[in-house]
């Protein structure tokens, strides 16, 4: 089965310093991979994707992810973390066995940036 | 682009009403839609998928009876809560992949609707 799992319920991180939100994935086959960040009552807005060709891939506001096969990771990172980063941000996977091409969530990290 | 919108944003309502909530693309076609509901502090459950012009396809466990997909066009699904209790209070989210591009497309999501059974 297709999974992904986000081992921090939450990170808190200092303004200005860099962040890293874990992902770990368990897929047959070759993975396709999302990251999408959530604010609250709000619904998800895609960041990034990872399908194939490099393995860091570049997303939306300064966000970026680095697919490591050996390690079965996609981290999320950024270098220097803004207050208003702080949400809830979800490693996802595309269900290879669906037919609709559904994609499966982590359980989120809440991500907290101080000033 | 890639706008998808949710209408309403909040219900609130006595038991054994039902609720209908609308999932608009505004900007893209889409023959698949997808239903989430998102308890409070957890992930998204997938719910049901929604595929234009034939019945939708239900998770395990979830009441199709209970929860009635709608998805008339290439732009509009509707999920119809019927005759809700208070145990269907929770924040449903819609999503919608666009049709073009192939099923690496990333999902488009709605803001949600927040419903509150009494």
């Amino acid at each position: 089965a297709q999974s992904v799992a986000q081992p921090e319920d939450q990170v808190n991180v200092a303004e200005g310093n860099p962040l890293t939100v874990k992902c770990t994935y368990s897929v047959s086959g070759n993975p396709y991979l999302f990251w999408y960040v959530q604010y609250p009552n709000r619904g998800l807005q895609f960041l990034l994707k990872y399908i194939t060709g490099d393995n860091l891939v570049k997303g939306s506001y300064g966000f970026e992810a680095e697919f490591n096969k050996s390690q079965t990771s996609f981290h999320l990172k950024k270098p220097s973390a803004l207050v208003s980063d702080s949400a809830l941000y979800f490693c996802a996977v595309r269900d290879l066995y669906s037919s609709a091409s559904k994609i499966i969530f982590g359980s989120g990290t809440r991500l907290s940036i101080r000033p | 682009g890639a706008v998808v919108s949710q209408h309403p944003s909040r219900v609130i309502c006595k038991s054994g009403t039902s609720v209908k909530i609308e999932c608009r693309s505004l900007d893209f076609q889409a023959t698949t839609m997808f239903w989430y509901r998102q308890f409070p502090k957890q992930s998204l459950m997938l719910m049901a998928t929604s595929n234009e012009g034939s019945k939708a396809t239900y998770e395990q466990g979830v009441e199709k009876d209970k929860f009635l997909i709608n998805h008339a066009s290439l732009t509009l699904s509707t999920l119809t809560v019927t005759s809700a209790h208070p145990e269907d209070s929770s924040f449903y989210i819609c999503s919608a992949r666009p049709s073009e591009g192939g099923n690496n497309q990333p999902q488009h999501f709605g803001d949600g609707t927040r419903l509150s059974i009494l």
